[in-house]
């Protein structure tokens, strides 16, 4: 079964301090996987995306097959990073599967 | 360019009341999507349509129908209105069937009473 588990739905950290949101994933293919994000009052945006391999707002995230995870990760996080974030796994179907997503809250 | 635009953006029904949501996409779009959003349930699909004449259920389709009107239209119908499916709706479109990026509607709140 084809599955995407955010294991945290709230992480606070201070200002300035490294966050990590974990992602999971349980699929049989070649994944393709993405993170999401909702910032209070703001449509859904995609954040990043693994095929690109790029760094958004100071955000990567490593495929790792291994261990079946995509967790999303910034060196030192800002307030402005408060938002809610959902990991998501496309299939070859043309079908997105969300995670549960986490609240990140950022402390001054 | 207004993306995807979702109407209406509110809405009290009473338990057993149908109604539909719309949702339009002006990118030239080939596949639609409908998810629901609800505390520690994060988003999950209801259908999708993959690309213009086709949809296919999700992971919680019981409750709902939709149509794909056009290549621009996806509409959302609850026919008989329960309380589990008061929730906010999301609609969503990207330009590929199997890959790529969703865009996304502003979202609809639905409140059944």
């Amino acid at each position: 079964a084809q599955r995407v588990t955010q294991p945290e739905k709230l992480l606070s950290v201070f200002k300035g301090a490294p966050v990590e949101l974990k992602c999971n994933y349980s699929y049989s293919g070649s994944p393709e996987l993405f993170w999401y994000v909702q910032y209070s009052r703001q449509r859904l945006q995609l954040l990043l995306r693994h095929i690109s391999r790029e760094s958004i707002k100071g955000f990567t995230a490593d495929l790792n097959k291994g261990e079946t995870s995509f967790h999303l990760k910034k060196p030192f996080a800002q307030e402005e990073d408060s938002a809610m974030y959902y990991c998501a796994l496309n299939n070859q179907g043309g079908k997105l599967i969300f995670g549960q997503g986490t609240e990140l809250s950022v402390k001054p | 360019n207004a993306g995807v635009t979702q109407t209406p953006k509110f809405q009290v029904l009473k338990t057993g009341q149908s109604m539909t949501l719309q949702c339009a996409q002006d990118m030239n779009h080939n596949s639609m999507y409908w998810y629901r959003q609800d505390p520690g349930m994060g988003l999950r699909l209801i259908y999708y349509s993959a690309s213009e004449g086709t949809t296919d259920k999700g992971e919680v389709p019981n409750g709902y129908n939709v149509s794909r009107l056009n290549k621009r239209e996806f509409s959302l119908r609850l026919e008989s209105a329960a309380p589990s499916q008061t929730s906010v709706y999301f609609c969503a479109s990207r330009r590929d069937r199997n890959t790529g990026e969703l865009f996304f509607g502003e979202g609809s709140r639905l409140t059944v009473l």
